[in-house]
């Protein structure tokens, strides 16, 4: 079963900055089922990116993904007041259907 | 509009059974892959079940052979049925709708809360 690690558990970052989020799996992935979901407190979380790189509808371009392998990045190039949530990836994997969540990272306004 | 409402929770003893439902509309189920995700108090996301548009069915290790998914396609409507739960089945369940070719979980609804307590 594939485990993601993300990293850091906490960023703490200023409006303007630049934020970058990892997540690094446990064995290779497909770079066809790497995401990423933003939650904010007391909300269901909702899709960024998929596939990697590809932004969901209505996200706005300064949210990026890239990576491969067992390596993934989500970038944020410009952090606006509401980008302050916590960030998870997620990834499936098979046999069997397996869909699995990091931890999260959490973004906290310095 | 896509939308899905989930409902069924709940205060449940533990030992106890549950039935949550989630109810689509803007698309049908039928087409769709379906899965439950659930977020214990102050956790992370952990995937539960998916339902795939063969019928056929998935479930986390955690919860194999207690819950069971099933779908009404009549009613457009998911179900997650939980049997023998126990406080460590205790979060906020949701509902969510798959992507095709990426895997993902496109579409979530606002989740129904669980809690497993004596």
């Amino acid at each position: 079963e594939i485990v993601l690690t993300q990293s850091p558990g906490t960023l703490s970052l200023s409006p303007g900055e630049r934020a970058t989020l990892s997540c690094r799996a446990s064995q290779s992935v497909s770079s066809n089922y790497l995401a990423w979901y933003q939650q904010k407190t007391g909300q269901a979380p909702r899709v960024l990116i998929y596939g990697t790189s590809s932004r969901a509808t209505g996200i706005p371009d300064r949210f990026s993904g890239s990576g491969s392998g067992t390596d993934f990045t989500l970038t944020i190039s410009r952090l606006e007041p509401e980008d302050f949530a916590v960030y998870y990836c997620q990834v499936f994997g098979n046999p069997p259907p397996r869909y699995t969540f990091g931890q999260g990272t959490k973004l906290e306004i310095k | 509009e896509v939308q899905l409402v989930e409902s069924g929770g709940g205060l449940i003893q533990p030992g106890g059974s549950l039935r949550l439902s989630c109810v689509a509309s803007g698309f049908s189920v039928s087409f769709y892959y379906m899965g439950w995700v659930r977020q214990a108090p102050g956790k992370g996301l952990e995937w539960v079940s998916v339902f795939y548009h063969d019928d056929e069915t998935h479930y986390a290790d955690s919860v194999k052979g207690r819950f069971t998914v099933s779908r009404d396609n009549s009613k457009n409507t998911l179900y997650l049925q939980m049997n023998s739960l126990r406080a460590e089945d205790t979060a906020v369940y949701y509902c969510a709708r798959g992507r095709e070719n990426y895997c993902d979980f496109n579409y979530w609804g606002q989740g129904t809360r669980v809690t497993v307590s004596s």
